[in-house]
């Protein structure tokens, strides 16, 4: 049982270059998200998606952009990246908004 | 905004001494669910709870939603070294936002 993978496990970024991060999950569920870790903050929001073709914004989305083709893939994209998105990134996928949800080992991304 | 505050941010504690972490949400909520984050991981469902008032137990850890459905406590007794970590509460904001509280790190010192 996979559950929620995440690709890469961790990069190095140069200002103002930009890459995907990859979630896959195989529980065939409808919602995803994508949260980032940072010291003293929690986890924070910054898109999610409730089934293939529909995502919106959470609490950090400025810098982002997410879609979902496919229920099982939700990549994000990093447009331009910046030291202030050094941070560990995490994924996760739930069946439905009343269910635990399950996460993926996080991408541990930074910035220089 | 839903905000959802989490008290302490950090608890240091000997081993066998007890330890409680707070969950505060501005708003009333459906329904709220606890998580572990050990060192290192990403973080681990442990419990729903959907109950005004309701009490739950996993061994040594209590889980209990408040009366009015706005706050939540976790209490693990007698701490082992087992249970270093962060512990997360999470909520559902409007109708599909899935948001976590700030989170309590424990450091159980042997």
């Amino acid at each position: 049982n996979a559950g929620v993978t995440q690709t890469p496990k961790f990069q190095v970024l140069k200002t103002g270059q930009s890459m995907t991060l990859q979630c896959a999950q195989d529980m065939n569920h409808e919602y995803m998200s994508w949260y980032r870790q940072d010291p003293g903050m929690g986890l924070r929001l910054i898109h999610y998606s409730v089934g293939a073709g529909i995502t919106d914004q959470g609490e950090v989305p400025n810098g982002y952009n997410v879609s979902r083709s496919t229920t099982e893939d939700f990549p994000l994209r990093l447009l331009s990246a910046a030291p202030s998105q050094t941070s560990v990134y995490f994924c996760a996928s739930r069946k439905d908004q009343n269910t635990e949800a399950f996460f993926g080992q996080g991408t541990r991304l930074t910035v220089v | 905004g839903q905000q959802v505050m989490q008290i302490p941010q950090y608890q240091h504690v000997q081993e066998g001494e007890d330890f409680t972490t707070y969950c505060n949400s501005s708003t009333t909520l459906s329904n709220i669910q606890w998580y572990k984050q050990r060192p290192g991981g990403h973080p681990v469902f442990l419990i729903q709870l959907v109950k005004s008032g309701e009490v739950k137990k996993q061994k040594r850890l209590t889980f209990q939603f408040g009366e009015a459905k706005k706050n939540s406590s976790l209490h693990i007794t007698a701490t082992q070294t087992t249970d270093v970590g962060t512990y997360f509460c999470a909520v559902t904001s409007g109708t599909y936002k899935y948001i976590f509280g700030t989170g309590t790190r424990l450091k159980v010192l042997a």
